[in-house]
Parts: C-alpha cells; structure tokens; sequence
C-alpha cells in the first residue's frame, strides 16, 4: 500500500542551526502539506504545495521557514535558523486533490537543545 | 476561526467496553477524518467521511453535516486501541484544522 516516508524520525540539533526534514509523498498525489506537534497539543497546520508553490500558509509558517520540492519525488521542510520552541513532531502529508483524502507520514520527532 | 471540539478529552475503558467519541465543528465541512496517534506519535487514517456511515471491523464512523458533527464508535475495545484520537475538518481551504483529541485507554 503506497505511504508517506519521512526522514530521518529524529532529529537532535542545537538552538540556531538549520535542519532540513524530508518526506517522499505518494507517487501520485498532487497536494504536499507540513504539520507540526508540540509534545501533547495538537496537530497545527504549516503550509499547503501545489503546482511547485505555496498554495496556503499559517501564522506559524513565518521567514524562516522554506518548502521546496527539489524533483520528482521529495518534499522538503527547511528550517533556517532553530529555536527552542521549534521542538516537535512534523509531519508531513498528501492527498490526490484539494478536497481528498490526505495521509501522514510518520513523522520527524525535531528535538532543539 | 473554525472551532473542532472533540469529546471526552479523556476516556478510560475496561477491555471488551465499547465507546463512543464525539467532534462537533462549527462551519460547514468538506472533508472529515479521523485518526488515531499511537503511542510512537503516528497518524493512522481510520476513516476519511465527510458525510454518512463507515465501518471498519470494530470501528465505525456517522458524519451528520448538516447538524456539524461526527461520532467514531468503538466495540469491543483492545488494549491495543489505546492511543488519542484526533478528528480533523476540512473547509473551504485546503488545509485540516484537527480538534484536541481524545485521549483513550483500554485496561486489561
């Protein structure tokens, strides 16, 4: 059954350098998104890809925070310069349309010291 | 903003109860889905049901849209069902606006 991978599952780095988390949607879904989890809320919405762009974004997605898709297959989430409060759980997802189904990868558990 | 409330926050079961979890949301919907996060923090797709009835096994799911809300039903509870359950809702954007979940233990 096709799923969303992401790597790596966890990631340690220190306050102020850049991590770059990866996610290989299902082959041939058309909408890419980036969801984060902070220890024991819920899950808040990042931003929405479509036809190589930004289609939505969230007050949380501000300047340091990138999205590419650098080929055919990986969806990236580049997050330039960490902070403390940027410790979660990202997952990322995808769906065939706008208004379908979406399903999650596994998550990256981001750890910031 | 859209409002997804989901009840009980918490929900202790002997094995072998059934239950019932509730999301009332507070605009219309397009899309709905349910969730479970297990104890490793993955996000399993239950049921995708913007509208109607689903079952799947000892799960089941009713989306009334029209009334804004969705119940996720479970029979005969496993130890292994334990975990939080998170409804999401889909509007007129793209994105899901998940609701707090409900967080569900089944004692042996």
């Amino acid at each position: 059954e096709p799923e969303v991978t992401q790597t790596p599952s966890h990631q340690v780095t220190q306050m102020g350098q850049e991590v770059i988390l990866r996610c290989v949607p299902i082959s041939n879904h058309l909408y890419f998104y980036w969801y984060r989890q902070i220890l024991g809320q819920k899950v808040e919405f990042l931003v929405s890809f479509y036809n190589n762009e930004i289609s939505e974004k969230s007050e949380i997605f501000d300047d340091q925070f990138s999205v590419e898709r650098p080929d055919g297959s990986n969806f990236t989430l580049k997050i330039r310069s960490t902070k403390l409060e940027d410790s979660a759980m990202y997952f990322c997802a995808s769906s065939a349309g706008a208004r379908t189904e979406a399903f999650f990868g596994q998550g990256t558990r981001l750890t910031v010291v | 903003g859209i409002q997804v409330e989901q009840s009980p926050p918490d929900l202790i079961l002997q094995e072998g109860a059934n239950s019932t979890l509730r999301c009332n949301f507070s605009d219309s919907v397009n899309n709905l889905q349910w969730f479970h996060q297990n104890p490793w923090g993955q996000l399993i797709n239950l049921f995708y049901i913007p509208s109607g009835t689903k079952q799947n096994g000892r799960l089941s799911a009713t989306t009334v849209a029209t009334e804004r809300y969705s119940l996720l039903y479970i029979s005969s509870s496993q130890t292994t069902d334990s975990g939080v359950y998170f409804c999401a809702r889909q509007g007129g954007s793209e994105k899901l606006v998940f609701g707090k979940g409900t967080k569900l233990t089944v004692n042996p």
